[in-house]
């Protein structure tokens, strides 16, 4: 099936810091992904879907100068969490999806970031 | 929200028993996909169910989905310790994926 990586696994920064992760879709392209958010226990919840060479369009109640979102190429997405706070924390999972691959309705998962901000 | 509701948010049984959990969610839908996570890690795709089926099995797994009440169950036959995990329903909305409260399985040996 198709892969979809992330980078880092995890990380843990300072507050005030930003962090940067990468979503890639590693055997095939990418022409929509999407990035979620997990707290412990709870569910995931939709962040942002970003189409290649557009803007990301956030849900409500997302912060989009806070979760700057960029899908510069059809294999590439990258979520940075700027200016961390440690209500930030949580672990972050992205998902690709290509219209053409499979029957075009399937998305796949990347392992997820875990995010610790002290 | 949109979000979908599962239920029961909680689940014990023995080993060899079966497991049913059920979904319900709000609006018109392309598919319906369960999920299942180990703790703290990645999510595994067991199945999908499109909107024009009605029951869908993969091995184990039985999916059943009633459009008309807008409801899905996912049962596990002759559950195994190595099932306990958290299990999401997720329907797929005009493209994007939004994920039930999810059913916290747990089997005991």
């Amino acid at each position: 099936g198709a892969v979809v990586s992330q980078h880092p696994s995890w990380v843990i920064c300072k507050s005030g810091t930003s962090v940067k992760i990468e979503c890639r879709s590693l055997d095939f392209q990418a022409t929509t992904m999407f990035w979620y958010r997990q707290f412990p226990k709870q569910s995931l919840m939709l962040m942002a879907t970003s189409n290649e060479g557009s803007k990301a369009t956030y849900e409500q109640g997302v912060e989009k100068d806070k979760f700057l979102i960029n899908h510069a190429s059809l294999t590439l997405s990258t979520l940075t969490v700027t200016s961390a706070h440690p209500e930030d924390s949580s672990f972050y999972i992205c998902s690709a999806r290509n219209w053409l691959v499979g029957k075009g309705d399937e998305q796949f998962f990347g392992p997820g970031t875990r995010l610790t901000v002290l | 929200s949109q979000q979908g509701e599962e239920d029961p948010q909680a689940l014990s049984i023995q080993e060899g028993e079966n497991a049913t959990m059920n979904c319900s969610y709000k609006t018109s839908i392309n598919n319906l996909q369960w999920y299942r996570q180990n703790s703290g890690r990645g999510l595994v795709h067991l199945i999908l169910i499109r909107s024009n089926e009605r029951e869908k099995h993969s091995g184990r797994l039985r999916v059943t989905l009633d459009t008309s009440k807008k409801s899905s169950s996912l049962l596990i036959t002759a559950s195994r310790a190595a099932d306990t995990a958290s299990y999401f329903c997720a329907t797929d909305q005009g493209g994007k994926l939004i994920f039930g409260q999810g059913t916290e399985l747990s089997v005991k040996p």
